[in-house]
C-alpha cells in the first residue's frame, strides 16, 4: 500500500464551481500535511499546510484534516481556469521524510 | 533572492552511463532534498542533505548517490543508468530541518536511451 493515495483524475469542474481534492494516508503517526500545486512543466509549489484536525482557510483554498479517518482534502472555491494544475498531497512521516501522492490533475473549464 | 537552481535542464544519456546533476539552494538554506518524479510513481524521495551530511534516504538502489558541499550546493549521481531511470529529478531546499516548507527547483529532465 502506498503511503499517500490520491485519485489521479482528471477532475474537471466548471469555472466558479467548488473543486474537491482528496487524499488518504497510511501512517497513523503522521503529523504534518501539505498541498502542493504543480503547473504543467513547472515545479511544485506549496499552497497549504495543515497540522490539526479541522479546517484551515486561506483565500479561496480550504484544507480539511481528519486524523481519525486518515484523510486530508483541499477545497478550491470559485475555481478559475488558472487553478488548472496537478495538486499533490504530501504527508510528513518519520523523522523528516515527506511522502507525496501521485497527484490529482484538475481542469477548470471556462 | 534567487530560487533553487538546477543544472542541466535536460539530459540525454544511454544505458550504462553515469550522470551528475547539480542543485544550488536558495541562499541561506542548508537543507537540500532530491526527488524523482515519474508519471506512474509520482514524486519519490531520494535523499536529504543537511550541513554536508546525508540525514535521510529513500528506498532507491545504491546506484543513486549524492553529496553536499560546504556552500550547501548539492550534486546527485546515478551510475550504470537504466531505462527506468528516465524521469524528472527535482531538488528542493529549506532553511533547516525544523522548517518544513520546501522550495523546488525547475528540475532536470533525464532521458535514458
Amino acid at each position: 500500500q502506498k503511503e499517500v493515495e490520491q485519485n489521479s483524475g482528471p477532475l474537471s469542474v466548471p469555472e466558479g464551481a467548488i473543486a474537491s481534492l482528496n487524499c488518504t494516508y497510511s501512517d497513523r503517526v503522521s503529523q504534518s500535511f501539505f498541498w502542493y500545486r504543480q503547473y504543467s512543466g513547472k515545479s511544485p509549489e506549496l499552497i497549504m499546510s495543515i497540522y490539526s484536525n479541522g479546517d484551515k482557510e486561506d483565500g479561496r483554498f480550504t484544507a480539511q484534516l481528519n486524523k481519525a479517518s486518515q484523510y486530508v482534502s483541499l477545497l478550491i472555491r470559485d475555481s478559475q481556469p488558472s487553478d488548472s494544475a496537478t495538486y499533490l498531497c504530501a504527508v510528513k512521516a518519520g523523522a523528516n521524510n515527506l511522502f507525496f501522492g501521485t497527484g490529482t490533475r484538475l481542469t477548470v473549464i471556462p | 533572492k534567487a530560487g533553487v537552481t538546477q543544472t542541466p535542464r535536460y539530459l540525454i544519456k544511454t544505458r550504462g552511463q553515469q550522470v551528475t546533476l547539480s542543485c544550488s539552494p536558495i541562499s541561506g538554506h542548508r537543507s537540500v532534498s532530491w526527488y524523482q518524479q515519474t508519471p506512474g510513481q509520482g514524486l519519490q524521495f531520494l535523499f536529504e542533505y543537511f550541513s554536508e551530511t546525508q540525514r535521510n534516504k529513500g528506498n532507491f538502489p545504491g546506484r543513486f548517490s549524492g553529496r553536499q558541499f560546504s556552500n550547501s550546493r548539492s550534486e546527485m549521481n546515478v551510475s550504470t543508468l537504466e531505462l527506468g531511470d528516465s524521469a524528472l529529478y527535482l531538488c528542493a531546499s529549506r532553511t533547516g530541518q525544523s522548517n518544513e516548507k520546501l522550495f523546488f527547483g525547475s528540475g532536470t529532465q533525464l532521458s535514458v536511451l
